[in-house]
């Protein structure tokens, strides 16, 4: 059963214009949601967070929006660069259970392409 | 400030052998995760280690095992090898909720 969903496997957007990546959640106690940008044959690479205590985050051309009513998190790329392309995950944590475990759950990714 | 490393890149085995993975985390870290990604399947929790114990695992059998060193850095074996080991094997660390990753290690089990 997935708990964490992104249901675009893929995203083209013309470059200087938004993209905007989804993401859907079905355990409510996640508290903790993060973004990862993937490059091939690299490491996630860390982009933004956001505790459930909130419903908006920025850093930059990066802002991550929550819905909780909804499960409901995205990730809006604002304006959006060549650079941008690679695979997009995002992951929940669970603060309340497994001790201090922060193990996250990623979804499966959308590959964002952003087209010069 | 130097990143999380892994060690080797690439690792061929074949099956029945056993493969050791290593992690070192960002200076400062405490906990080291570990991951597998394999073809299709998304990244999925293995294990999380801190303060030099394991604290947790995900949903895979006790082959796959590990440890944490006194300076933090991480290990993780793999024993009887099976072909649907084959994975990208990334390594994270941290000190609070947001998780580094290394650039993985590719086991290839023939």
């Amino acid at each position: 059963d997935q708990q964490v969903k992104q249901n675009s496997p893929s995203l083209s957007v013309q470059e200087g214009r938004i993209s905007i990546l989804n993401c859907d959640y079905t355990n409510s106690m996640f508290d903790y949601f993060l973004w990862y940008k993937k490059y091939p044959a690299e490491g996630p690479t860390f982009l933004i967070s956001i505790s459930s205590i909130k419903d908006k985050n920025e850093d930059g051309r990066f802002t991550v929006f929550l819905n909780k009513s909804a499960k409901h998190l995205s990730l809006h790329i604002v304006p959006s660069q060549p650079g941008d392309s690679a695979v997009y995950f995002c992951a929940a944590s669970d603060g309340y259970s497994g001790a201090g475990s922060y193990q996250l759950t990623f979804g499966k990714g959308t590959k964002l392409s952003v087209i010069p | 400030e130097a990143g999380v490393t892994q060690s080797p890149t690439h690792l061929i085995k074949t099956r029945g052998q056993q493969a050791t993975l290593r992690c070192s985390p960002i200076s400062g870290h405490t906990s080291v995760y570990w991951y597998q990604q394999a073809l299709g399947l998304g990244l999925q929790f293995l294990l999380w280690y801190d303060e030099g114990e394991e604290r947790n695992r995900g949903n895979f059998p006790p082959r796959f095992s590990g440890r944490q060193f006194p300076n933090y850095s991480s290990e993780l074996n793999v024993n009887a090898l099976e072909l649907e080991d084959s994975a990208l094997y990334l390594c994270a660390s941290s000190l609070a909720r947001e998780q580094y990753f290394g650039p993985g290690t590719r086991l290839t089990v023939t």
